[in-house]
């Protein structure tokens, strides 16, 4: 089946750093990426969704400077927090879908930022 | 728009027995996939289950199946034999036949196994 990673799976940083979290289809091209935020016993949030080569469409109330999101090939998406503050400590998913698995997301296994 | 609703918080069943998830969605379009994800703690996000809305006949995987009801706009997903490694976090999810790929989340609910 399709797989996709995430790296780190876990980083801590201090309150006004920036991190950089990574997602890639390891065995597919992705022409999609999605990017989600969960709190604890909630639900995905939706954040934006990338196409490979285009900038990402950001859902309303996601601030687009503080939440850079750059899909640079068909296999890698990335997530930079800038300038992090204690309440963008959350679980972040990315999935990625493709025209020829019918737009089925594939889901990484998450990273917990905790912003100190 | 298109929400997804799930009415129910939190479930227990006990195991092997049998447990039904309710999800209520709404939409204008009449084709359309839906979903039932599985969270375990591991917080890995698990298909476990797809209906294509045209497609009239219930979706089964082994002990998971759907009671998809297009009129009513139900879409609940039934566990039989009910194992402790079910025990999870079980999303219901609603996205367009559409380029977007887009899925809109339920609240989830929380089901309990109890040996």
């Amino acid at each position: 089946g399709a797989v996709v990673s995430q790296h780190p799976s876990w980083v801590i940083c201090k309150s006004g750093t920036s991190v950089k979290i990574e997602c890639r289809s390891l065995d597919f091209q992705a022409t999609t990426m999605f990017w989600y935020r969960q709190f604890p016993k909630q639900s995905l949030m939706l954040m934006a969704t990338s196409n490979e080569g285009s900038k990402a469409t950001y859902e309303q109330g996601v601030e687009k400077d503080k939440f850079l999101i750059n899909h640079a090939s068909l296999t890698l998406s990335t997530l930079t927090v800038t300038s992090a503050h204690p309440e963008d400590s959350s679980f972040y998913i990315c999935s990625a879908s493709d025209r020829r698995y019918y737009n089925e997301q594939f889901f990484g296994p998450g990273t917990r930022l905790t912003v100190l | 728009a298109q929400t997804v609703t799930q009415s129910q918080p939190e479930m227990s069943v006990q195991e092997a027995e049998t447990v039904t998830l309710s999800c209520t969605y709404d939409t204008s379009e009449s084709d359309y996939y839906l979903f039932w994800y599985k969270q375990p703690p591991s917080r890995q996000m698990i298909l476990v289950i797809r209906q294509e809305a045209y497609k009239q006949q219930n979706a089964t995987e082994n002990r998971f199946s759907v009671n998809f009801q297009k009129a009513a706009k139900s879409f609940s997903l039934k566990i039989s034999d009910s194992q402790l490694g079910d025990a999870a976090m079980y999303f219901c999810a609603w996205r367009s036949t559409g380029n977007t790929g887009k899925l809109i989340f339920g609240q989830g609910t929380t089901l309990q196994v109890k040996p």
